[in-house]
């Protein structure tokens, strides 16, 4: 099946650092999208992509739609301690307009800051 | 505004016992997913509903998991008979075409 490399898997920096996580696939995905887990809950949506080479901003918070819809990056800047969790790429063979399908995620990035 | 509720949020029983997770969608969402989370295997989609209709049931691992919408409000994933390999957290998620909006989980714990 289909299969998401993220990295990196674990990252540890200062607070105000700026982060930038990324994921690639062997396969084409129609949307990229963006999630953080805290422990004990689900993932949140933080971005959503569904344009190859879209850019996108939420706060501080910025991810890209790779050109060739084999990839995307998110990047945190000025990070804060509440920015800690996990965090996953996902990517989906549906666009925005089309029907709904199952999402396919990568392995996740431990986001850890110390103060 | 309600997210997806799921119930209920931890779940221990013995092995062999049948399990019944629950999942309310969010209301007007007409797309219904199931994951399931593990340490080694991370995120994975189990099955997902079209306006109540099971579309791909491919993720679902063995013939003891069976997943039902018997309506747009409500539905069931079950396990029987369950096996401690079958301990995860599972994720129920919706949407209107896009994108997933997740619940809190179910924590499962087959002894």
């Amino acid at each position: 099946g289909q299969q998401l490399n993220q990295s990196p898997q674990s990252m540890f920096i200062q607070e105000g650092e700026d982060v930038s996580m990324n994921c690639t696939s062997s396969s084409i995905f129609n949307t990229w999208l963006w999630y953080k887990q805290d422990p004990g809950e689900g993932p949140v949506l933080l971005i959503a992509l569904y344009k190859a080479g879209e850019l996108t901003s939420n706060g501080r918070l910025t991810a890209q739609f790779g050109i060739t819809r084999k990839d995307s990056f998110l990047n945190i800047s000025a990070s804060i301690p509440s920015d800690v969790g996990i965090y996953f790429c996902a990517g989906q063979l549906g666009g925005s307009g089309g029907g709904a399908d199952g999402l396919t995620f990568g392995k996740g990035t431990h986001l850890i800051i110390q103060p | 505004d309600a997210g997806v509720i799921q119930s209920p949020r931890h779940e221990v029983t013995e092995m062999g016992q049948e399990v019944t997770l629950r999942c309310k969608p969010i209301s007007g969402h007409n797309s219904l997913f199931w994951y399931r989370q593990t340490m080694m295997r991370g995120l994975e989609l189990l099955i997902y509903f079209n306006n109540n209709v099971p579309i791909d049931d491919s993720g679902m691992p063995e013939d003891r998991f069976s997943a039902k919408m018997p309506n747009a409000s409500f539905s069931t994933l079950k396990i029987q008979p369950s096996e401690p390999r079958d301990s995860a957290v599972y994720f129920c998620a919706s949407s209107y075409a896009q994108p997933q909006h997740f619940g809190d989980g179910t924590r499962l714990s087959i002894l």
